[in-house]
């Protein structure tokens, strides 16, 4: 059971907007900020955004992140079959001593 | 351009230790810190620690404490990350990857990473 919830699927077809939520609490989310990261299959994570809505050089602007209160959001535009992958959220939790914690993380489909 | 290239794949019967290792390239190694995350089969990412290349300090995930231990070797830019006891569940992925030499962690990331390290846990 992850600390932070994220849908276990997503689809969307190409040129298309999807979504994917991530959900906290007040001990991670709620007071520390969110990273995004893309495993492509076989593959090492890769960083897709930080601090909430900032994208390393090189990530597309068709990747964007929000962050509202305990809750976050990626959002791909323009959909590519190149995206389909697992995105992990991510956010340092302050409890317990402290810990990086993560989503179950949301396997995308491009359809 | 940075480079974080881990040992090879390692397997090891119940019981057993495994220590894997995690070469720093393309910047000041001692300028940032190493978190180890690994990842089950099918599963998703679950952080093991963290340790500073600066002091050394390290922060343990709850459940891994007592059966894990990082290190540096700054001489080398090389993180190792030695896990204890091992057991069938302990199969995974281990992957290292860059983070904050300490301060305040919950404005970090990781944002560089390895490529892998598949540790196999079988008797």
């Amino acid at each position: 059971q992850s600390v932070l919830t994220q849908p276990p699927s997503a689809s969307g077809t190409p040129g298309q907007r999807v979504t994917i939520s991530c959900s906290g609490s007040s001990s991670n989310i709620g007071s520390n900020t969110v990273n995004w990261y893309q495993q492509l299959p076989g593959t090492a994570p890769k960083l897709l955004i930080y601090s909430n809505n900032q994208r390393p050089s090189g990530v597309p602007d068709r990747f964007s992140g929000s962050k509202s209160g305990t809750s976050a959001s990626l959002a791909i535009s323009g959909l590519q079959s190149e995206d389909e992958a697992d995105y992990y959220c991510a956010a340092w939790d302050d409890s317990l001593n402290g810990r990086w914690v993560f989503g179950g993380g949301t396997k995308l489909t491009v359809l | 351009q940075v480079q974080l290239v881990q040992s090879g794949a390692e397997v090891k019967k119940p019981g057993a230790s495994v220590k894997v290792s995690c070469k720093a390239s393309g910047y000041t190694f001692t300028s940032y810190g190493i978190s180890w995350v690994r990842q089950a089969p099918g599963q998703g990412l679950e952080w093991m620690g963290w340790i500073s290349a600066y002091n050394g300090n390290t922060n343990y995930a709850q459940k891994l404490q007592g059966r894990v231990t990082m290190t540096t070797d700054t001489s080398t830019s090389t993180a190792y990350m030695e896990l204890r006891s091992l057991r069938s569940d302990d199969t995974a992925v281990y992957y290292c990857a860059r983070d904050c030499s300490g301060g305040s962690p919950g404005d970090c990331d990781f944002d560089y990473w390895g490529q892998g390290t598949l540790v196999t846990v079988s008797s």
